[in-house]
């Protein structure tokens, strides 16, 4: 059974980056689109964007100038970086496994979600 | 893009009711819709894919329905377990994008 773990920093100045890390346990990373999204009280679930296990990427226009993915497939880790963070960046953030087969796109498998706080 | 629209953003309720929550696309995304569940504190867990196809270990009374712009979720009888809050998702095209929730309380 899959399983995905996210982690990092839970504070975040503002104007600096913040950076997270998804674990995924249970399956190799190489076939997966693994996307991140984020919650927060004011803007509901957001789509941040998301990478294949062979680099493709595929970002939110709303945030594509300030974010990066990147992916280690010999740790089976995912990451990501948003740059230049504001108190609109705090949210709970969370990794999500995309599946694509014969039917549409769902996320079928979720990490536990990490808060993240932009604040001086 | 695409914006989902769910309605309504809350009710009340009590157990064995019959509950149903509605999702309108602001374009056709044929079958590209799918329900979760999040309970406080926790990710969404996904229900319903593909409109229609319930995911393995839901239990029954959950369905759904639609396609092109309009979409419902019902749970037939609401069981106390049920009390959460619900989103839809399209996945039609990028960005991804869900409906503001409907929270399903009791009464």
């Amino acid at each position: 059974q899959v399983q995905l773990q996210e982690s990092g920093p839970g504070l975040v100045k503002p104007s600096e980056t913040l950076s997270l890390t998804c674990t995924v346990s249970g399956a190799s990373i190489d076939t997966y689109y693994l996307s991140w999204l984020r919650q927060s009280p004011g803007k509901g679930l957001e789509w941040i964007g998301y990478m294949h296990g062979s680099g493709i990427t595929n970002y939110n226009p709303s945030l594509r100038s300030r974010v990066a993915m990147s992916v280690d497939t010999a740790k089976n880790q995912f990451s990501l970086e948003v740059r230049s963070v504001t108190t609109a960046d705090t949210a709970v953030y969370f990794c999500a496994r995309e599946v694509l087969s014969r039917f549409p796109p769902y996320f079928d498998s979720w990490g536990q979600g990490t808060l993240v706080t932009v604040s001086s | 893009d695409i914006q989902m629209t769910q309605s309504p953003s809350s009710l009340s309720a009590s157990v064995g009711d019959r509950v149903t929550i509605t999702c309108r696309a602001s374009q056709s995304i044929s079958s590209h819709l799918n329900w979760y569940q999040q309970k406080f504190g926790q990710a969404p867990k996904l229900l319903i894919y593909a409109a229609s196809t319930l995911q393995s270990g839901v239990p029954s009374r959950f369905s759904g329905s639609g396609s092109g712009t309009d979409f419902t979720l019902t749970i037939s009888s609401l069981q106390p377990e049920d009390f959460a809050t619900y989103y839809c998702q399209q996945s039609y095209k990028t960005p991804r994008a869900f409906g503001q929730g409907t929270k399903v309380e009791i009464k």
